[in-house]
């Protein structure tokens, strides 16, 4: 099983910060790997896919990159909307597995 | 538009079983395999198992294997997660995703969820 192990698990940030989010796989895949973003009670909200793609009607402020084992999210200049818990995911070989989340707060 | 649609919230005792549906609208059923994930109270997400909803063929978390099931109905378009003894350790919410393993349709992977069903064990 990939392992993904995600870093750091909770940010404090301020508005206009920017916040870059690791994920490290324990071993090599292709880029299927997505970040979600969630608030509270409810769905996931997908961001990026497939490692660099944004995912329609989400602000260019947030970005993927990365390749292998190592992936990143990156939101460049933090807004009040985006303080939620970010996962990610890949769906590039099975069983699928998910990053523990990295809770954006308020600092 | 594409939905994923999911049953109500559930309250089962320990040793019982949960069957949670999934119905499908919007796209076309056959072309878009389902993942079933689920989130424990204040946890992270957790995937459980996938089916093809081409051929039925499934692919389970080694977790849940010989306790998780996870079935197709094409003439209904649902899809369907069955798992049996239920310890309090199960109380989590439930969603499906739309998961497909076409090289063609990869980028679409987990875009649409359902709303979630609350499953309670106790």
């Amino acid at each position: 099983d990939i392992q993904m192990t995600q870093s750091p698990s909770a940010v404090s940030a301020s508005v206009g910060d920017r916040v870059t989010i690791t994920c490290r796989a324990s071993q090599g895949f292709s880029d299927y790997l997505v970040w979600f973003q969630q608030k509270p009670g409810k769905v996931p909200k997908r961001l990026i896919y497939s490692t660099s793609g944004l995912h329609p009607g989400v602000p260019s402020r947030f970005s993927g990159s990365g390749s292998g084992t190592e992936f990143t999210l990156t939101i460049s200049s933090l807004q009040p909307d985006d303080f939620a818990t970010y996962y990610c995911l890949q769906h590039a070989i099975f069983p699928r597995t998910f990053g523990q989340g990295t809770k954006v707060e308020i600092k | 538009q594409v939905q994923l649609v999911q049953s109500g919230a559930e309250v089962k005792k320990p040793g019982a079983s949960v069957k949670v549906s999934c119905k499908t609208s919007g796209y076309n059923f056959i072309k878009y395999g389902v993942s079933w994930v689920r989130q424990a109270p204040g946890q992270g997400f957790e995937w459980m198992g996938w089916i093809s909803t081409y051929n039925g063929e499934t692919k389970y978390a080694r977790k849940f294997q010989g306790r998780l099931s996870v079935t197709a109905d094409t003439s209904t378009s649902t899809v369907y997660m069955e798992l049996r003894s239920l310890r309090s350790g199960d109380t989590a919410v439930y969603f499906c995703a739309r998961d497909p393993t076409s090289r063609w349709l990869q980028d679409d992977g987990f875009d649409i969820w359902g709303q979630g069903t609350m499953v309670t064990v106790s």
